[in-house]
């Protein structure tokens, strides 16, 4: 059974502190691996796609890293604002065909002001 | 470009009565696929279409059925409703592939009573 850990569950931070958290996921037959924010009331929305081992992704002041040898991903924070507080998901999938993502449970954040 | 709109967003419905759901995709996007969110979990996949065919299936019973139409769009219908039921629908849909980025609509949330 293909599984997909984040941690931590949850998170609270001060507005202004950097925070990270990170995704688990099978090292074999990877394929790519996504991370999504999902805030209340909305859609998820997708941050990055990552596909390749050492892969950096930054959009503002988010940012990613994987590590598909280990199977591990982290997705920081810089500076965390109330307006970063969501749900972050993050999907992987595998080479092996047409293959759905599977996602992890998320990682709520909520920055207090 | 309009984004991912499902219809209805909210339901109420009594246990054993069905329940139909409609996605648009993204224009363009031939790939829709259905989660479902219930507290707790993450996002479970339930199936994915591409050209009104389904071609991926996640683990949930026969109950819960789908199809797409030629526009590409789709709908879910789960039938003899059971209270474990009550949840988030989430559509998403991509250009081709379930392991490119998905978009998602704002969800239909079922209240099974």
């Amino acid at each position: 059974i293909l599984n997909v850990e984040q941690s931590p569950q949850s998170l609270h931070v001060q507005e202004g502190d950097s925070t990270n958290f990170t995704c688990s996921f099978p090292s074999s037959n990877f394929y790519a691996l996504h991370w999504y924010r999902w805030e209340t009331a909305k859609s998820p929305e997708a941050l990055f796609v990552m596909t390749l081992n050492g892969d950096e992704k930054k959009k503002g002041r988010i940012s990613a890293t994987l590590n598909t040898k280990e199977g591990y991903s982290y997705l920081y924070i810089k500076g965390s604002q109330p307006e970063d507080s969501a749900t972050y998901l993050c999907a992987f999938s595998w080479n092996s065909g047409n293959t759905p993502l599977v996602f992890g449970k998320g990682t709520r954040l909520s920055v207090i002001a | 470009k309009a984004g991912v709109t499902q219809t209805p967003r909210y339901l109420i419905k009594t246990r054993g009565q069905q329940v139909t759901l409609s996605c648009s995709p993204i224009s363009g996007h031939r790939s829709v696929s259905w989660y479902q969110q219930t507290p707790g979990q993450g996002l479970q996949f339930l199936f994915e279409y591409f050209s009104e065919t389904q071609r991926n299936k996640g683990n949930f019973p026969g109950r819960f059925s789908g199809r797409q139409f030629s526009n590409s769009r789709s709908e879910m219908n789960v039938s003899t409703l059971e209270l474990g039921d009550s949840a988030l629908y989430l559509c998403a849909s991509s250009v081709v592939a379930t392991q490119e980025t998905q978009y998602f609509g704002p969800g239909t949330r079922l209240l099974v009573l």
